[in-house]
């Protein structure tokens, strides 16, 4: 069975302040791996993913995760945060690439921008 | 571009009546997911259609739910008798089946059981 662990419940940060996301998974067979973002009433927007190939993975706005298989990490960073990054991170896994059957999430990060 | 999307975006009933939610895949994509998010968690896997067929369900998915997608478009999932404990927010998502692809979710249906 596969899980994900986000410790952090919650991370506040200033902005234009670096801030890093933790996920840990834990999983017996090949891993494929994705960060999602919530905004507040909105839907799930995938951020990024790792499926093959370069362990570290960007997104469009700046975010970037790397894969680490030894430690089993999957961090989201950031080196400089916005205010309109304020939203809840969920880092998922699954067994196929692209989330095939199913997506298992970790319980989420919200992450909270200040001035 | 319609993303995916899902109808009613909120709905409040009384135990023990029977709600049913619909959801739009985005057009052509084969495959639909419904997750489910209660608060403070993250989204659990319910079941997953491929087509019209229903490949995959939680033990999550009692008896009480079901869920269709009878020409492998649109997909309804039904909660019957419905418990305080089903309170949550409903999520569907699609992805075009031809590996490697994205799950795409629309924005949920909100649902309270008093």
């Amino acid at each position: 069975a596969q899980s994900v662990t986000q410790l952090d419940s919650q991370v506040p940060v200033f902005e234009e302040a670096p801030v890093e996301l933790r996920c840990n998974y834990s999983s017996s067979v090949s891993v494929y791996l994705f960060w999602y973002v919530q905004y507040p009433n909105q839907g799930l927007q995938l951020l990024l993913k790792y499926l093959s190939g370069s362990t570290l993975v960007e997104s469009i706005n700046g975010f970037e995760a790397e894969f680490n298989k030894s430690q089993t990490s999957f961090h989201l960073r950031k080196p400089s945060v916005h205010i309109s990054d304020t939203a809840e991170y969920f880092c998922a896994v699954s067994d196929r690439p692209g989330g095939g059957n199913k997506l298992t999430f970790g319980t989420g990060t919200q992450l909270k921008v200040e001035l | 571009d319609t993303g995916v999307s899902q109808d009613p975006r909120h709905k409040i009933t009384k135990r023990g009546q029977n709600v049913t939610f619909r959801c739009d895949p985005i057009s052509e994509h084969n495959r639909l997911y419904w997750y489910r998010q209660t608060l403070g968690q993250g989204p659990e896997f319910l079941t997953y259609f491929q087509n019209e067929a229903q490949l995959e369900k939680s033990r999550l998915l009692s008896d009480r739910f079901s869920a269709e997608r009878p020409k492998g478009s649109f997909s309804t999932l039904e909660i019957q008798r419905t418990e305080q404990g089903d309170s949550a927010m409903y999520l569907c998502a699609s992805s075009s089946g031809l590996g490697k692809e994205t799950q795409y979710f629309g924005p949920g249906t909100r649902l309270l059981v008093l």
